[in-house]
C-alpha cells in the first residue's frame, strides 16, 4: 500500500540553525501539506502547496519557512534560523482531491 | 473564526461498550475528518464526510450539516482501540488544497 515517508524521524539542532524536513508524498497526489504539533498540543496546518505554488498558509508559517518541490518526488519544508519554539513533531501529508489526506510518521524536530 | 470543538478530552471505557465522541464547527465546511493517533504519533485517517454517515468495521462516523456537528462511534470497544482521536474540518477558503483545522483530541482508553 502506497504511503508517505518522511526523513529524518528526528533532527536535532542548534538554535539559529536552518534544517531541511524531508517528505516522499504518494506518487499520484497533487496536493501537498505540511502540519505541526507542539508536545501535548493539537495539531495544527502550516501550509499547503498545489501546483508547484502555496495554494494557503497559515499565521504560522512565516518568512522563516519555507517550501519546495525540488523534483517530482520530494516536497521539503525548510525552516531558515530555528528558534526554540520550533521544537515539534511536523507531519507531512498528500491527498488525491477531493479525498482524504494521507499522513507521513512525522519528523521530530528539537531546537536547542 | 475557524473552530473545531471536540468533546470528552479524555474518556476511560470498559471492554465491549459503545463510545462516542463529539465534535462541533463554527462555520461553514467542505469536509469532516476524524483521525487516529497513536501513542508513537503517526496520524491515520479513518473517515471524511461532508454529509450523512460512514461505516467501517466496528467504527461509524455520521454528521450533521445543520447542526455542524459530527460525532464518531465504535461499537464493542476494544483495549486496542486505546488512542487519540481527532476531529479535523476542512473550511472553505475558495481553493481546493484546504488545509485542515484539528480539534484537541479525545484521549481514549478502554480497560480489559
Amino acid at each position: 500500500e502506497p504511503e508517505v515517508t518522511q526523513t529524518p524521524s528526528h533532527q536535532v539542532t542548534q538554535m539559529g540553525q536552518e534544517v531541511i524536513l524531508r517528505c516522499v508524498p504518494i506518487s499520484n497526489h497533487l496536493y501537498f501539506y505540511w502540519y505541526r504539533q507542539i508536545l501535548g498540543q493539537k495539531v495544527e496546518f502550516l501550509v499547503s502547496f498545489y501546483n508547484n505554488e502555496i495554494s494557503e498558509k497559515s499565521e504560522i508559517f512565516d518568512d522563516q519557512f519555507s517550501v519546495e518541490r525540488p523534483d517530482g518526488s520530494n516536497f521539503t519544508l525548510k525552516i531558515r534560523s530555528t528558534k526554540l519554539e520550533d521544537s515539534a513533531m511536523y507531519f507531512c501529508a498528500s491527498m488525491d482531491y477531493p479525498n482524504e489526506q494521507f499522513f507521513g510518521p512525522g519528523t521530530r524536530l528539537t531546537v536547542l | 473564526k475557524n473552530e473545531v470543538e471536540q468533546s470528552p478530552q479524555n474518556l476511560t471505557a470498559q471492554e465491549g461498550e459503545f463510545i462516542t465522541i463529539n465534535c462541533s464547527y463554527s462555520v461553514g465546511i467542505s469536509a469532516l475528518h476524524w483521525l487516529q493517533q497513536h501513542p508513537g504519533g503517526g496520524i491515520v485517517s479513518l473517515f471524511m464526510l461532508s454529509s450523512g454517515k460512514k461505516k467501517h468495521g466496528r467504527l461509524i462516523a455520521t454528521i450533521n450539516i445543520q447542526e455542524k456537528h459530527s460525532s464518531l462511534h465504535i461499537t464493542a470497544s476494544h483495549p486496542r482501540d486505546s488512542a487519540v482521536y481527532i476531529c479535523a474540518a476542512q473550511f472553505y477558503s475558495g481553493g481546493g488544497a484546504d488545509g485542515l483545522t484539528f480539534g484537541k483530541g479525545t484521549h481514549l482508553i478502554i480497560q480489559p
